[in-house]
């Protein structure tokens, strides 16, 4: 099966620099990746989607890339807030159908 | 306006009972998801429905049974519960295609004692 593998757990930065989180899939390239935010208690809120031909999207201070050579993408956090502490899940689409399949996600925490 | 909407958003109950957890999205979408988040965060799909249709179904024990009504509502019932089933439960809808995104649910935790 594909597997989507997002290697850092947890992430700490401080208030103002970028946060870099990874997004790692096996065997073929999906069409499509997708980045989701997750706060506890809540369910997943999408930010970005970024396809195949597509080397970076950008979204106000937010910016994903796909690297179809090494397999990866990129979600950049750029300016970081403490409001933008939460966890942030990687998400291809699945082996059937149209369901997504998810990495465990990063959580992210900056610090003031 | 809720786009999607799940309840209850908690459920405790005692193993072997049977229980039910409602969806609804008010967004006229065609595809309704439900998936499964354990203990350690992973989401994992467990049923999809595309117009009253099921068109996926991961490798989910059967005393689990999706239901839907309707477009706008996909239920998940959960015949004789087991301590593994306790997690929270997010549904979610999506307009169609393979690339549309997807909305979650604010999710439902049932915790089985």
């Amino acid at each position: 099966s594909q597997k989507i593998e997002q290697n850092s757990e947890a992430l700490n930065i401080q208030e103002g620099k970028t946060a870099t989180l990874t997004c790692n899939y096996t065997n073929y390239s999906p069409a499509y990746l997708q980045w989701y935010r997750q706060d506890p208690g809540r369910g997943p809120v999408f930010l970005l989607l970024i396809r195949e031909n597509e080397k970076e999207k950008r979204k106000e201070r937010l910016k994903v890339t796909f690297d179809t050579t090494l397999k990866q993408s990129l979600f950049h956090i750029t300016a970081s807030q403490p409001a933008d502490s939460a966890t942030y899940l990687c998400a291809r689409g699945g082996d059937s159908g149209y369901a997504l399949n998810f990495g465990k996600g990063t959580s992210l925490l900056v610090t003031p | 306006d809720t786009a999607v909407s799940q309840t209850p958003k908690y459920l405790v109950t005692q193993m072997g009972n049977d229980k039910s957890i409602k969806c609804e999205q008010n967004l006229g979408h065609d595809t309704m998801y439900w998936y499964k988040q354990d203990s350690k965060k992973f989401l994992k799909i467990m049923f999809s429905y595309n117009n009253k249709e099921l068109i996926i179904n991961e490798t989910v024990p059967n005393r689990f049974s999706p239901k839907s009504p309707d477009k706008a509502h996909l239920n998940l019932h959960i015949n004789s519960l087991e301590l593994g089933d306790s997690a929270v439960y997010f549904c979610a809808s999506e307009a169609g295609g393979s690339t549309d995104t997807q909305y979650f649910g604010p999710g439902t935790r049932l915790t089985v004692l």
